[in-house]
């Protein structure tokens, strides 16, 4: 079976200070892999995606970035963070073989200050 | 663009009652849009409720179903009697079938069930 395991949990930063958030994906080779970000009292929406370790193809602009190093794991960062990142980040992969469906992982609460 | 427009925020039900959460979508840019209801209980992650990837049809899932009507664009969530576990946010969604499949996620629907 699949699982999706992100890190940190929980992550309180400063306005201006770099972020790291990461995602794992175990038991599924060459997964399609999505970020996506939820603000408080907004919409889920997606961020990136990747087919492929190396390519990050960029849907939303939030002063973000991603990147794929290995098939199984997905990191998003900043250099710089705002207040306005603050919310709540899922990292998700979809299933080929399943009909389109995304699978999510526990998700990052976020909260810069 | 694409959207998903859930009208109520939150909803209340009494136990045993029967509850439909409404979903209308537009999808201009997608020919054949994929359905889905995802579903966050208290504490845990996002998961999927049910899904259909063809017009006309019914999915199903622990007693909830939706029927994707492409004529309404809409896919109302229903449950012919609701429990107090059922409390919970529930979020339409459509997708494409590209390698992108993003997810265009509705707004949320809070579900609270009352004993």
């Amino acid at each position: 079976a699949q699982t999706i395991h992100q890190w940190p949990v929980a992550e309180i930063k400063a306005v201006g200070s770099p972020l790291s958030l990461g995602c794992t994906i175990k038991g599924k080779s060459s997964p399609n892999l999505y970020w996506y970000w939820q603000a408080t009292g907004g919409t889920l929406q997606q961020l990136f995606y990747s087919i492929t370790v190396g390519q990050v193809e960029s849907v939303v602009q939030l002063n973000l970035s991603a990147s794929r190093p290995k098939d199984d794991q997905f990191i998003l960062s900043t250099e710089k963070l705002l207040l306005s990142h603050s919310g709540f980040y899922l990292c998700a992969f979809r299933d080929w073989e399943s009909s389109y469906e995304q699978y999510f992982g526990p998700g990052t609460r976020l909260t810069v200050l | 663009g694409d959207s998903v427009t859930q009208t109520e925020g939150q909803v209340t039900v009494s136990e045993s009652k029967s509850l439909i959460i409404n979903c209308t979508y537009s999808a201009t840019s997608i020919a054949y849009p994929n359905l889905f209801w995802y579903v966050r209980y208290p504490g845990e992650g996002l998961q999927l409720l049910l899904k259909v990837i063809t017009a006309g049809q019914k999915g199903s899932s622990r007693g909830f179903e939706a029927t994707y009507n492409k004529e309404t664009t809409s896919f109302h969530l229903q449950k012919a009697s609701v429990q107090e576990s059922d409390s919970a946010v529930y979020y339409c969604a459509l997708s494409d079938r590209n390698a992108g499949a993003k997810l265009t996620f509705g707004g949320g629907t809070r579900l609270t069930v009352r004993p």
